[in-house]
């Protein structure tokens, strides 16, 4: 079955960029049908769609974050990435990635990687 | 932007009672609905997507029900496990978004 891992620095200083990557285990990234996704948890909140890759680097990004928000797929490794750039303390949050399966039209998350907390303070 | 209202906020329930859970949307969405379950420290579990189909592995006592702007997830009889935030997630949009959660606690 399909495992997603995240991992990165768990603490990022405000004004630089957060760089995540989410290991793909069990299943090929290059699999058609897949939007492979962040979303965050601000602590104790709800949570947030960040955005979403296909295998062929078409990007979809919640508008909100547009402005700083990359997401990358490197299928050779079976890796996907985020970058958020320009960081401030709001950005503090547990980051997830998980696997968007579009179906009839509606977009599902699963499975979710364990999340990664990122903490931004100097 | 399509939000996404659950009520009630936090809900206290007792081993083997029948609970049912709201979300509401602020516009029509069809069925493109689904639910998570998230226990403390734990990433959210798909439980139900396009608003009625259960996912695999997921018990029968979770179901769900709905269409257009109201969306319900009912859990037949409640084990201690199913004691966890429930989020509804619609997909009609574009911009995929999330109900604020309803803590489930036990009475």
């Amino acid at each position: 079955q399909v495992q997603l891992q995240e991992s990165g620095p768990g603490l990022v200083k405000p004004s630089q960029t957060l760089s995540l990557t989410c290991t793909v285990s069990g299943g090929s990234i290059s699999s058609g049908g897949y939007y492979w996704s962040w979303i965050r948890q601000h602590p104790g909140k709800g949570l947030e769609w960040i955005g979403y890759i296909y295998y062929s680097g078409s990007t979809y990004y919640n508008p909100s974050l547009k402005s700083r928000v990359t997401i990358s797929v490197d299928t050779s490794k079976n890796q996907f990435s985020l970058k958020l750039s320009s960081v401030t303390a709001a950005d503090t949050a547990v980051y997830y990635c998980a696997r968007g399966i579009a179906a009839a039209a509606n977009t599902r998350f699963d499975p979710w990687g364990q999340g990664t907390l990122v903490t931004v303070s100097s | 932007d399509i939000q996404m209202t659950q009520s009630p906020s936090s809900l206290s329930a007792s081993v083997g009672d029948r609970v049912t859970i709201t979300c509401r949307a602020s516009q029509s969405i069809s069925s493109y609905l689904n639910w998570y379950q998230q226990k403390p420290g734990k990433a959210p579990k798909l439980l139900i997507y396009a608003a009625s189909s259960l996912q695999s592995g997921v018990p029968s006592r979770f179901s769900g029900s709905g269409s257009g702007t109201d969306f319900t997830l009912t859990i037949s009889s409640l084990q201690p496990e199913d004691f966890a935030t429930y989020y509804c997630q619609q997909s009609y949009s574009t911009l995929p978004s999330f109900g604020q959660g309803t803590k489930l606690e036990i009475k």
